[in-house]
């Protein structure tokens, strides 16, 4: 079974500043999604950004990219000049079929 | 912009009774997911449509939660008899298709129905 780990429940930050948060899974598949979703305060999730396992170059959407690293099984996502409105909780997740999720990393961004 | 549709979006029962969402996915999407999301957790896949058929209800509770979609269009999701530990955020989602390559489509959540047994 595929399993995802997300080892910060929290992380803070200051506006304007750069967040890595981290995520690392568990699988025997070789042909996979990765995906990074955000879940503000009562409001529903929405998609950050994905990446291709097979493909080796990094996913980037504006100011948020992230660090693949198939080998490691790790998938961590880097905020760029972070804003109020990045305040959310964040959700790693693995697919083939159905989604994984991991437990989720609660950012607040501090003014 | 196309959205998922759930109702209610609250509901608060009493344990033993029976209790149903309803989901309408975005138009054309043949792929319907149900998650829970307990408190501070992430969401866990109960059970996922193609079309009316039942691809994957490996994690559905199945002697008290059962789920439909008759006409491969909305589904609905019942609980009976409800307990305690069924409080959480019940969450649909669906994607255009999941033939080929499922994991390259990407999934549009619902805004979630929250329950709440007493």
């Amino acid at each position: 079974a595929q399993t995802v780990t997300q080892s910060q429940p929290e992380m803070s930050v200051q506006e304007a500043e750069t967040v890595t948060l981290s995520c690392t899974y568990d699988t025997s598949e070789s042909d996979y999604y990765l995906f990074w979703y955000k879940q503000p305060p009562s409001r529903q999730m929405i998609l950050v950004i994905r990446q291709e396992a097979y493909k080796q170059q990094n996913a980037t959407e504006n100011r948020f990219s992230v660090n693949f690293q198939k080998a490691a099984k790790s998938f961590s996502l880097k905020i760029s000049d972070s804003q109020l409105g990045d305040a959310a909780m964040y959700f790693c997740a693995y697919r083939t079929w159905g989604l994984t999720f991991g437990e989720g990393t609660q950012l607040t961004v501090n003014p | 912009e196309a959205e998922v549709a759930q109702s209610p979006r609250y509901k608060i029962t009493e344990k033993s009774q029976a209790v149903a969402f309803w989901c309408d996915p975005i138009s054309g999407h043949a792929t319907l997911y149900w998650y829970r999301q307990i408190l501070g957790q992430g969401p866990e896949l109960l059970v996922q449509f193609q079309d009316e058929s039942v691809v994957d209800d490996s994690q559905l509770p199945k002697d008290r939660f059962s789920a439909e979609r008759l006409k491969g269009v909305d589904s609905t999701l019942k609980i009976q008899p409800a307990e305690l530990g069924d409080s959480a955020m019940y969450l649909c989602a669906s994607s255009l298709a999941a033939s080929g390559s499922p994991g390259q489509e990407t999934q549009y959540f619902g805004p979630g129905t929250r329950l709440l047994v007493l």
